[in-house]
């Protein structure tokens, strides 16, 4: 099983450009997360899915969008990108009673 | 106040010795996991628990829920064991909440 694959594993943008981090998982996990982290403020919840169809407002949401429309996807999109997103992005998902596991994450930044 | 406190943040060791990280939380949770990070930025999911005890080779990892308490230890350590070791519960609206890291150093 391939686990959490997230892609891409390095990107650079312009300021305002927009992108799509992807984010797919094989092991029918119901939840799924986006985190970023930087350095001295540990992992920060971005968005979570709790299920198919369903998205929630994590701690720092602003300047992001995400979807659920399958259970395998949750991508998350940078909608207009600022220098303060420069930073190192994790999908991760779990299961009811599962350990979670982490996508091999994403260094960003945008100049 | 953080919902997920860790200590301590950072831990230099010897080879050989005992280790305890501790992880307090203040929240409901349905479960706590235990988290690896190395250099390098992969994160490696070593426990979940929900009660009692787990372990797994040298690592073993308690949860105390009365008390809101949870310590991962580490027996014999290595240099290999250096690492950033994360506390993350789970709440039961399902999203996890993570602690800022214990910065583990064992010097040979």
């Amino acid at each position: 099983n391939a686990g959490v694959t997230q892609t891409p594993k390095f990107q650079v943008l312009k300021t305002g450009q927009s992108m799509t981090l992807q984010c797919a998982q094989d092991m029918n996990h119901n939840s799924m997360y986006w985190y970023r982290q930087d350095p001295g403020m540990g992992l920060r919840l971005i968005y979570y899915s709790a299920s198919e169809g369903t998205t929630d407002k994590g701690e720092v949401p602003n300047g992001y969008n995400v979807s659920r429309s399958t259970t395998e996807d949750f991508p998350l999109r940078l909608l207009s990108a600022a220098p303060s997103q420069t930073s190192v992005y994790f999908c991760a998902s779990s299961g009811t009673g599962s350990r979670a596991f982490f996508g091999q994450g994403t260094r960003l930044t945008v100049v | 106040k953080n919902e997920v406190e860790q200590s301590p943040q950072n831990l230099t060791a010897q080879e050989g010795e005992f280790i305890t990280i501790n992880c307090s939380y203040s929240v409901g949770i349905s479960a706590l996991h235990w988290l690896q990070q190395h250099p390098g930025g992969g994160i490696v999911s070593l426990f979940m628990l929900s009660s009692g005890k787990k372990k797994h080779g040298r690592l073993i990892a308690t949860i105390n829920i009365q008390e809101k308490h949870s310590s991962l230890h580490i027996t014999a350590s290595h240099p290999r064991d250096s690492a950033v070791y994360i506390c993350a519960v789970r709440r039961s609206q399902g999203n996890l909440i993570f602690g800022k890291g214990t910065k583990l150093s064992v010097k040979p």
